[in-house]
């Protein structure tokens, strides 16, 4: 079975800084790979998806991700934070295997960033 | 287009009774998805639904939940006789299928918050 691992559990930057995510999967076959973000008391809301080309995505509010197969990993990045981008963080994985539908998602990291 | 509707948005429960967490999917979307978030933890897959099937409920506990996906209707998540450990936000998604490898993604509701108390 597919598993999703996020490392950093509480992440707390300033302003301003720049943000990198862990996000490393395990699976051998070809996955799609997605991270969501979820504001305090909100639903969760899609940041940018992997499906093919280009390893590295752009997504909204300024994030890009980049997925290196040799490293089984896909990396949420942001050159400069914002106050509000404080929330959580949710990389999630679906292996691209017919039947097999369902998004396995990592345990979360909790990103704080102080004005 | 709505979104995934979930409802009731929080549910308060004492021990022993029944819960029953509703989700409409999106227009269109035949998939549904139910995952839990426990306090400080991350989203647990339960089941994977499409119209009148599970399609896969590895991550359902064996006793007192199930779930369903009527050809007409919501899709509900059942929860008998709810302990305090139930405690948790329920989400849905919903989707067209995914795995074709192409563009799509799952649309995740607002969750409902159990509270058994």
């Amino acid at each position: 079975a597919q598993s999703v691992s996020q490392h950093n559990h509480h992440v707390i930057l300033s302003e301003a800084a720049s943000l990198e995510l862990g996000c490393n999967y395990s699976y051998g076959g070809t996955v799609n790979l997605f991270w969501y973000v979820q504001y305090p008391g909100q639903h969760l809301q899609l940041l940018l998806k992997y499906f093919s080309g280009d390893p590295l995505v752009k997504g909204i509010k300024g994030f890009e991700a980049e997925f290196i197969k040799s490293k089984f990993s896909f990396n949420l990045r942001k050159p400069s934070v914002q106050w509000s981008d404080t929330a959580e963080y949710f990389c999630a994985v679906n292996p691209l295997n017919f039947g097999n539908e369902k998004l396995t998602f990592g345990t979360g990291t909790r990103l704080t960033i102080i004005p | 287009n709505a979104g995934v509707m979930q409802n009731p948005r929080h549910l308060v429960r004492r021990r022993g009774q029944e819960a029953r967490l509703r989700c409409s999917p999106m227009k269109g979307h035949s998939h549904v998805y139910w995952y839990r978030q426990l306090p400080e933890e991350g989203l647990k897959f339960m089941v994977y639904l499409q119209k009148e099937n599970i399609i896969d409920e590895s991550g359902m506990p064996k006793e007192r939940f199930s779930a369903e996906f009527p050809k007409e209707g919501p899709s509900i998540l059942r929860i008998q006789q709810v302990v305090r450990g139930d405690s948790a936000a329920y989400f849905c998604a919903s989707s067209p299928q995914l795995s074709t490898g192409s563009n799509t993604e799952a649309f995740f509701g607002q969750g409902t918050r159990l509270t058994v108390v």
